[in-house]
C-alpha cells in the first residue's frame, strides 16, 4: 500500500515563503502531485514530478526527491488567496495505480 | 470545455433513502474516478473506469455503494441504502492519461444523510 505524510497545518505572512513537505512510501513509484483545495471547492492540480529536481510554475515550485521518498512545495511572495489546503499525492505501479492522496496542508496567510 | 460537471451539488435524504450522484467527464478523458472526502479519512479513491470499464474497485465501502459507466460521457455513483455515515463530499474527476499525475475535478456533491 501507499502512506504519505504530510504538516496538518502552516502558518505564514503575506509576501514570505513557505515549503510544504511531503515523505511518502509506496510499492512503486511513479510521481508527486501536489493539488489546492479552498474550503468548499474542489482539488485543483498544481504540479507534477516524476523526476529528480525541482519544477517551477510562476510563484510555485515542486521538488522532488526519489532516493529520499520526499517533497516538497513552495510557495513564495504569499498572497492571501493562497491560504487553502495542500495536498500531496502519489502514484504508485502497484495494486490500484491511482492517485493516493495524503491527509493535506492547512495553509494560512495572515497579512 | 466546461470541465467535470457533477449534480446535484447538494442532497439532503434520509437514512435509508436511495441516493444517485451523476458526474459527466471532460470530453475526450478516457479514466474517470470518484472520490470521497471526510474530515476524518480525507480524499479517498471509491472506483475508477478506464474506457468505461470498472478498473480498480477496492476503494468502495460496501456493498451499498455501486457505480456504472454506461457511456464514456456520463457515469453514476449509487448508495442504497444510505446511511449517516456517508455524509461527505463525492467528487468526481477525469483525465486524458495516467502519466501526468493530473485529475480535473468537478465541484463535488455535498451528501448529508440524516
Amino acid at each position: 500500500g501507499q502512506s504519505l505524510e504530510q504538516p496538518s497545518e502552516v502558518t505564514a505572512v503575506e509576501g514570505a515563503i513557505v515549503q510544504i513537505n511531503c515523505t511518502y512510501q509506496t510499492s512503486g513509484f511513479y510521481g508527486l502531485s501536489w493539488y489546492q483545495q479552498h474550503d468548499g471547492g474542489a482539488p485543483t492540480f498544481l504540479s507534477y514530478n516524476a523526476l529528480d529536481g525541482l519544477e517551477e510554475t510562476g510563484r510555485f515550485s515542486s521538488f522532488l526527491s526519489r532516493s529520499d521518498s520526499y517533497g516538497y512545495l513552495l510557495l513564495q511572495e504569499l498572497q492571501m488567496k493562497d491560504s487553502a489546503s495542500y495536498f500531496c499525492a502519489v502514484r504508485d505501479y502497484t495494486g490500484r495505480r491511482a492517485l493516493t492522496f495524503g491527509s493535506g496542508t492547512r495553509l494560512q496567510v495572515q497579512p | 470545455d466546461a470541465g467535470v460537471i457533477q449534480s446535484p451539488r447538494h442532497e439532503v435524504t434520509e437514512m435509508g433513502q436511495e441516493v444517485t450522484l451523476r458526474c459527466k467527464p471532460i470530453s475526450g478523458h478516457d479514466y474517470l474516478f470518484w472520490y470521497r472526502q471526510t474530515m476524518m479519512r480525507g480524499l479517498e479513491l471509491l472506483i475508477y473506469f478506464n474506457n468505461n470499464v470498472p478498473i480498480d474497485d477496492s476503494g468502495m465501502p460496501e456493498d451499498r455503494f455501486s457505480a456504472k459507466m454506461p457511456n464514456a460521457s456520463f457515469s453514476t455513483l449509487k448508495i442504497q441504502p444510505s446511511e449517516p455515515r456517508d455524509s461527505a463530499v463525492y467528487f468526481c474527476a477525469s483525465s486524458s492519461t495516467l502519466n501526468t499525475g493530473e485529475l480535473f475535478f468537478g465541484e463535488g456533491s455535498r451528501l448529508t444523510v440524516l
